[in-house]
């Protein structure tokens, strides 16, 4: 399978600690991106990276988030201190970088963080 | 800034039927990309098909195609022939370019249409 996956599928923690996710990206792909879907609602923009540089961070991104992407290949996003309100499925996507609108996102299942 | 509305929450359609899933935007950028995605069960978002604000025709993807109007700013997406694999959550998305000129894949979706196809 060469799409884009992702680590663990389902992560159930309780509040206040530590959690760490894991995105494979295609492997030729320069561009790696996170984003966060609550339930009912559509992807929303977390970070994204062009090779091992991280280039954007929304302002969803709390200081408590962190994300790395070492030698430009897999990414981790890790959440400290976590809180019931993170809870959601945290969507993973790369891209070739192709730098027009018509930049294809390739996502993966995403990881279902639930925050008791 | 940018928006995406997806006005119908629920969409139901008989198999072998077509159905229209609706999407209006707002945006200043001059340029722009409008996507769909198909975010099944499973969670992954599977893309469907896209369309360049300077596209002259509308984009086709095998059964899918995008009814863009751009003045009215809608981009609506038609399923031809649905069948019961269908049934998901769609997501419309936009992205635009940057100061630069140049998009990456900062996309905004909107909140998404629940299709159900009945056999």
């Amino acid at each position: 399978d060469t799409g884009v996956s992702q680590d663990p599928r389902h992560k159930i923690t309780k509040r206040g600690q530590n959690v760490t996710f894991r995105c494979d990206p295609i492997s030729e792909h320069n561009r790696l991106y996170w984003y966060r879907q609550t339930l009912g609602q559509g992807p929303e923009f977390l970070t994204y990276f062009q090779n091992e540089a991280q280039l954007e961070k929304s302002r969803l991104l709390s200081d408590r988030f962190s994300a790395e992407r070492p030698k430009g290949s897999f990414s981790t996003l890790e959440i400290q201190r976590t809180e019931q309100g993170d809870s959601a499925m945290y969507l993973c996507a790369s891209s070739a970088g192709t730098g027009t609108t018509n930049e294809k996102l390739f996502f993966g299942s995403g990881t279902q963080l639930s925050v008791l | 800034a940018q928006k995406i509305t997806q006005t119908q929450p629920g969409m139901f359609v008989q198999e072998k039927e077509a159905v229209t899933l609706d999407c209006t935007y707002d945006t200043s950028d001059p340029s722009y990309g409008l996507f769909w995605y198909k975010q099944p069960s499973s969670g992954e978002m599977i893309f469907l098909i896209y369309q360049g604000s300077y596209d002259q025709q509308n984009a086709t993807e095998g059964r899918y195609s995008l009814n863009f109007q751009k003045a009215r700013k809608s981009a609506n997406l038609v399923i031809s022939a649905s069948q019961l694999g269908d049934s998901a959550m769609y997501f419309c998305a936009m992205s635009k370019t940057n100061a630069g000129g140049t998009s990456y894949g900062k996309l905004t979706f909107g909140q998404g249409t629940i299709l159900t196809v009945h056999p």
